[in-house]
């Protein structure tokens, strides 16, 4: 276990909805990042936030946003859902702000669009 | 632009049998890179980066700037390395890794 929780486990939802996925990062750890997983694609960065502020983004579509509370959990907004956007979420943390600070995953959320 | 190439999807060897899991990597600059697996029913995790040069598990990954490489070796291969192995790339002070898409390994008894 690797100490960050992500929810919830499943989603199952209807094109054109919204949906939010919750992450929270190791006791301590300041960074979280998001991961988009599809069948043809892989792992996909997305977007990283570390102490309450964007630090890089990836291949986020603009109909996706995150943000990261001063708790230090963050979620991911999820918005006009397409059937392509069927994926596993994986969030991961860190204690620093980038590389070469090990990222700890978290155990996905899997979204299905229908 | 970087990118990470994991060439086989999908590879098998039989317990005790050496195995290679190939990453090929582009980058003009001098990249940092990881190996990350994930074991049936558990999350990704770092397995072990080119800038320890260390052996975990019994694998070691070698960077290799002339041929853009960085494959994941291990001499002799057990059940329990079955996994789904992932290759990342980082560029120096960047904030997020590239991934491959992954090799699933399978040992065979």
């Amino acid at each position: 276990d690797s100490g960050v929780t992500q929810t919830p486990k499943h989603l199952i939802t209807a094109t054109g909805q919204r949906v939010t996925l919750r992450c929270s990062p190791r006791s301590g750890d300041l960074s979280v990042y998001w991961y988009q997983q599809s069948l043809d694609q892989g792992l996909q960065f997305l977007i990283q936030y570390y102490n309450g502020e964007e630090r890089a983004k990836g291949n986020i579509l603009e109909r996706f946003s995150a943000q990261q509370f001063p708790d230090l959990h963050s979620e991911l907004n999820l918005s006009s859902l397409e059937l392509g956007d069927s994926a596993l979420y994986f969030c991961a943390s860190s204690a620093g702000r980038g590389i070469p600070y090990e990222q700890y995953f978290g155990p996905g959320t899997r979204l299905t669009v229908t | 632009a970087q990118r990470v190439t994991q060439p086989e999807k999908l590879l098998s060897v039989f317990k005790g049998a050496p195995v290679e899991l190939k990453c090929n990597y582009s980058y003009s600059g001098s990249p940092e890179l990881f190996w990350y697996v994930q074991y049936s029913r558990q999350r990704l995790q770092l397995l072990l980066r080119h800038i320890s040069r260390e052996s975990i598990k019994g694998f070691t990954a070698d960077l290799n700037k002339g041929e853009t490489s960085f494959h994941l070796k291990k001499p002799f291969a057990q059940e329990e390395d079955s996994a789904m192995y992932y290759c990342a790339l980082n560029r120096p002070g960047a904030n997020n890794l590239f991934f491959g898409t992954g090799t699933r390994l399978t040992v065979i008894p």
